[in-house]
C-alpha cells in the first residue's frame, strides 16, 4: 500500500513569508508526527497528534509554529514569519496505534529560507 | 532526559565485511527502532525491536532491555548499505520518539 507522502519535496521562501507543509499519513493510522531534521543531525520531535488532537506539542519551538490535522488524517505543519534558522527538513511520521507502534516516515520537505 | 548514544559514530568498511552498530539508552524504553537514512535522506525502518532478536536478510538486530542497549548488524556489507543508521526509543517516561546520535556508514567497492 501507499506510504506516508508530504508535499512539496522542496521549498524555497523568503524570510519573513508564510509557508505551509502537508503529510499524507499511511490509511488508517490514528497517530500522525511531525519532526524537524537539520544538516548533520538525528530528527527532533516536533508534535504528536492522536487522532485530531495534537497529543503534546512541547518539540515545537516557538509560536511561530502551528500544525493541524482537522480531520484525523492529513496534517499541515504552518510556519508564520519564517527565519532563516528555520531551513532543515520537516519529516512526517504515521503509526498506527500510538507511540509504541512501529513509526513510518515519509520523503521530507526541505524547506530553504533565504 | 534520556539519552541515547550510538557507536561508532563513523564506520568505514570494504565490501564483504561484517560490522556491528551500538545503541546505549539511558531509561527503560517501550519502543525501539532502527533505521537507515539513505543518501537521499528518506528514513528506512529496520527493525522495531523494543526487546529480543530479530533477523532480515543480511541484517540483525538484538536488544537487552535490560542492560539498555541494541546492536544492530550487518553482514556481507554492500555498498547499498552506506548512509546513516539512526535507533530511535521512546521511554515510559516520554511521549516522543528520541532519536540516537547516528553510525554514519561508508561501504567501498
Amino acid at each position: 500500500g501507499a506510504g506516508v507522502s508530504q508535499t512539496p519535496s522542496n521549498k524555497v521562501t523568503e524570510k519573513g513569508k508564510y509557508v505551509e507543509l502537508r503529510c499524507d499519513p499511511i490509511s488508517g493510522h490514528t497517530a500522525l508526527y511531525w519532526y524537524r531534521q537539520s544538516l548533520g543531525q538525528g530528527p527532533e520531535f516536533l508534535i504528536y497528534f492522536q487522532g485530531t488532537g495534537a497529543a503534546d506539542d512541547s518539540g515545537l519551538p516557538n509560536d511561530r509554529f502551528f500544525a493541524v490535522r482537522p480531520e484525523g488524517s492529513v496534517s499541515t505543519l504552518k510556519i508564520q514569519r519564517t527565519e532563516r534558522g528555520d531551513s532543515a527538513v520537516y519529516l512526517c511520521a504515521s503509526s498506527s496505534r500510538d507511540l509504541v507502534d512501529t513509526q513510518y516516515f515519509g520523503p521530507g520537505t526541505r524547506l530553504t529560507v533565504l | 532526559g534520556i539519552q541515547v548514544e550510538q557507536s561508532p559514530p563513523d564506520l568505514i568498511l570494504q565490501e564483504g565485511a561484517n560490522s556491528t552498530l551500538r545503541c546505549n539508552f539511558s531509561d527503560s524504553v517501550n519502543n525501539l527502532q532502527w533505521f537507515h537514512q539513505n543518501p537521499w535522506g528518506q528514513l528506512i525502518n529496520l527493525f522495531y525491536i523494543p526487546s529480543g532478536t530479530k533477523q532480515n536478510g543480511r541484517l540483525s538486530a538484538t536488544t537487552v532491555a535490560t542492560e539498555r542497549y541494541s546492536l544492530l548488524y550487518i553482514s556481507s556489507s554492500q555498498t547499498t548499505d552506506s548512509g546513516v543508521y539512526f535507533c530511535a526509543v521512546v521511554t515510559y517516561n516520554t511521549d516522543k520518539l528520541i532519536f540516537g546520535t547516528g553510525t554514519r556508514l561508508q561501504v567501498f567497492p
